[in-house]
């Protein structure tokens, strides 16, 4: 398994600023990720933090409002930009790892953001 | 494309009953299976899961067996208990893709 740490864990911003989530994790991993977790709702992949290249993200998320590094193996940051009160949600990093022969994702702690 | 259905909460019970939790999945080929458990306030936890037919994940007393015929992976639990009360998720993975496919979510509350 990995651990996974994620800082704030929570932040109360106000509309037009912008907010930078860290993710940390105990060992070295190829993949790592960043969903969104609206309130009451599942989750949706934002996108893939790719080590030494730029992100790849999904439908209907753009780098200019959720830029994202990953500097190494075991770091990415997620930036909400501009943010407005839709942004309001839980934002969760997620690794990949082997295990038994077969691939898990394992989560942080989340980061719960509420816009004003 | 991939899809996984659950059923829809919120579900109650009381201390002790036996809970389902419905999950049904749409996919190609043979993905792997889990269920994931969100506590209140918490982030993910990765509870169990099932890379091919007939397996059977458990843990913590819940079991779910992963049936390719009805294509589902129901969440059991015989004796449920008050700190169970909270969000499962049901997602899938295709095994050529590293991408979780998450079902609703389902919250379950337990009364002592």
């Amino acid at each position: 398994s990995a651990v996974i740490s994620q800082k704030p864990s929570r932040d109360i911003c106000q509309r037009g600023t912008s907010l930078t989530i860290q993710c940390q994790v105990d060992s070295q991993v190829t993949m790592m990720f960043w969903y969104r977790q609206q309130p009451g709702q599942s989750l949706t992949l934002i996108a893939t933090a790719n080590q030494g290249s730029e992100a790849t993200y999904e439908s209907g998320f753009v780098i200019d409002k959720f830029p994202i590094s990953r500097p190494n193996l075991t770091f990415s940051t997620l930036t909400v930009s501009n943010m407005s009160p839709e942004d309001s949600s839980i934002y969760l990093c997620s690794v990949e790892v082997m295990h038994t022969a077969s691939y898990e994702q394992y989560f942080g702690p989340g980061t719960r953001l509420t816009v004003t | 494309g991939n899809s996984v259905t659950q059923m829809e909460g919120p579900v109650t019970l009381s201390e002790e009953a036996f809970l389902t939790i419905n999950c049904t999945y749409t996919a190609t080929g043979y993905p792997s299976l889990f269920w994931y458990v969100q506590y209140p306030g918490e982030g993910l936890q990765l509870l169990l899961k099932a890379t091919k037919a007939d397996d059977k994940g458990s843990n913590k007393g819940f079991e779910a067996t992963y049936r390719k015929e009805t294509t589902s992976f129901h969440l059991e639990k015989g004796s449920v208990q008050v700190s169970d009360s909270a969000v499962y998720f049901c997602a899938l993975r295709r095994s050529n893709d590293y991408k979780l496919s998450f079902g609703a979510g389902t919250t379950v509350t337990v009364r002592a």
